[in-house]
């Protein structure tokens, strides 16, 4: 059973327009979610984070929202460029103040972003 | 400040065989775990090493085994390959009980014939 899962595998939109990506997780256990960037050859970096007591966090052109209820995430990357082309993972794990805790990820999804 | 580092970029064994896939964790850091990434898919955590004791384990079989050294770095072994082991091996590091997210090094491609 996917504990978390992107439903999009794919998602392409025009240079400097806003990028929605989604996710969705089933544990209720889980309390801090990341995403995570991946270009082909390297390992994935990551991008930003939230923890389940807030529901929203940003950072420059990235934001995370959290639904708790809908247990659904999404980030939004405003406005989108070319280099954020890439795949998009999200992750989640539970007790989320110990960095170390195993992490679970979603399928990814891949974003291209057309000049 | 040397990110993760892992070794070697590629490999490819036959069935049957053994292998040790090595990481170096970024400086500072303590936790070291291992991540599955098969193609088209997220990464699977394997297990996660602090203090040189496996600390949690995914859902993966005794031929998967690790050790953890002194210094913080980190091994996997896989026992007796199968095709099925073929996938990107990531190894990520972070800083236990800081809240800080797990940061990943580029990965061994193993790849089994």
């Amino acid at each position: 059973d996917q504990q978390v899962k992107q439903n999009s595998p794919s998602l392409s939109v025009q240079e400097g327009r806003i990028s929605i990506l989604n996710c969705d997780y089933t544990n209720s256990m889980f309390d801090y979610f990341l995403w995570y960037k991946k270009y082909p050859a390297e390992g994935p970096t990551f991008l930003i984070s939230i923890s389940s007591i807030k529901d929203k966090n940003e950072d420059g052109r990235f934001t995370v929202f959290l639904n708790k209820s809908a247990k659904h995430l999404s980030l939004h990357i405003v406005p989108s460029q070319p280099g954020d082309s890439a795949v998009y993972f999200c992750a989640a794990s539970a007790d989320g103040n110990n960095a170390g805790n195993m992490l679970t990820f979603g399928g990814g999804t891949r974003l291209m972003v057309k000049p | 400040d040397a990110g993760v580092t892992q070794s070697p970029t590629h490999l490819i064994k036959t069935r049957g065989q053994q292998v040790t896939l090595r990481c170096s964790p970024k400086s500072g850091h303590d936790t070291v775990s291992w991540y599955q990434q098969a193609l088209g898919q997220g990464p699977q955590f394997i297990f996660q090493y602090y203090e040189e004791e496996e600390r949690q384990r995914g859902n993966f079989p005794d031929r998967f085994s690790g050790h953890q050294f002194p210094n913080y770095s980190s091994e996997l072994n896989v026992n007796a390959l199968l095709l099925g082991d073929s996938a990107l091996y990531l190894c990520a590091s972070s800083l236990s009980g800081t809240g800080k997210p797990q940061h990943f090094g580029d990965g061994t491609r193993l790849s089994i014939l």
